[in-house]
């Protein structure tokens, strides 16, 4: 079955202490995103890669890392994890790369089913 | 700024009844939209797509309206069932090549049976 795989889909942790939430793709998607939903802000993008070892910030990047070293795998690090970064995450995938004329199959994004992280 | 709104947070529809939710752009040169929707403790789910030639698109039960002119899109359902319940939202091409999405708040429908 084609999904996008996310661990954990609970954590709960305490402030400074390093966490990694992973994330894994069974399509052969080029295209890797993360994503932040909070209550009025709605979906915001965190990190994306276009292809491995590809990476760039989206909006909202402070206090995250990631890192693509093969394909199927886009892990989302926390390095000092602080309240404010408590939030719904979602690992997203699509077919699109960094070819222009792949703009409409990048954007049709599948998403995995979210991890809830609470930094206490 | 880049920004997608929807008009109404909250949407309360009679099982079998058509509904109606509203998406509000500010891009002007957008050319590609996407509606989404969430079930309760699952990720977004696409839904259907329309690019800026288009006026009109239609799926089983879905069709969606596009109004350049006023920067202004709707998805329809028709016959609006339990399990439409969710929260829908509406999303275009961010500008650049990043392929970013950029989210409305969303709107949540309820199906009252």
């Amino acid at each position: 079955e084609a999904q996008v795989t996310q661990n954990p889909r609970y954590l709960i942790t305490v402030t400074g202490k390093k966490l990694t939430v992973t994330c894994s793709q069974n399509m052969n998607h080029e295209y890797m995103s993360w994503y932040r939903q909070d209550p009025g802000l709605g979906l915001r993008q965190i990190y994306y890669s276009m292809n491995v070892e590809v990476t760039d910030k989206g909006d909202v990047p402070e206090g995250y890392k990631v890192s693509r070293k093969e394909k199927r795998n886009f892990p989302l690090i926390l390095e000092s994890p602080s309240p404010n970064q408590t939030s719904l995450y979602f690992c997203a995938s699509s077919p699109g790369g960094l070819a222009a004329q792949q703009i409409r199959k990048r954007n049709i994004q599948y998403f995995g089913a979210g991890t809830r992280l609470s930094v206490l | 700024g880049e920004s997608v709104g929807l008009h109404l947070p909250t949407l309360s529809v009679q099982e079998g009844d058509n509904s109606i939710i509203n998406c509000a752009y500010s891009n002007s040169a957008s050319d590609y939209f996407i509606w989404y929707k969430q079930e309760s403790g699952k990720g977004p789910q696409f839904i259907i797509d329309i690019r800026s030639n288009m006026d009109k698109r239609q799926g089983q039960r879905v069709t969606v309206l596009l109004n350049k002119t006023v920067k202004h899109l709707s998805r329809q359902i028709a016959a609006t069932q339990p399990g439409d319940s969710a929260v829908y939202f509406c999303a275009e091409i961010g500008s650049g090549n990043t392929g970013k999405l950029i989210f409305g708040q969303g709107t949540t429908l309820q199906v009252k049976p």
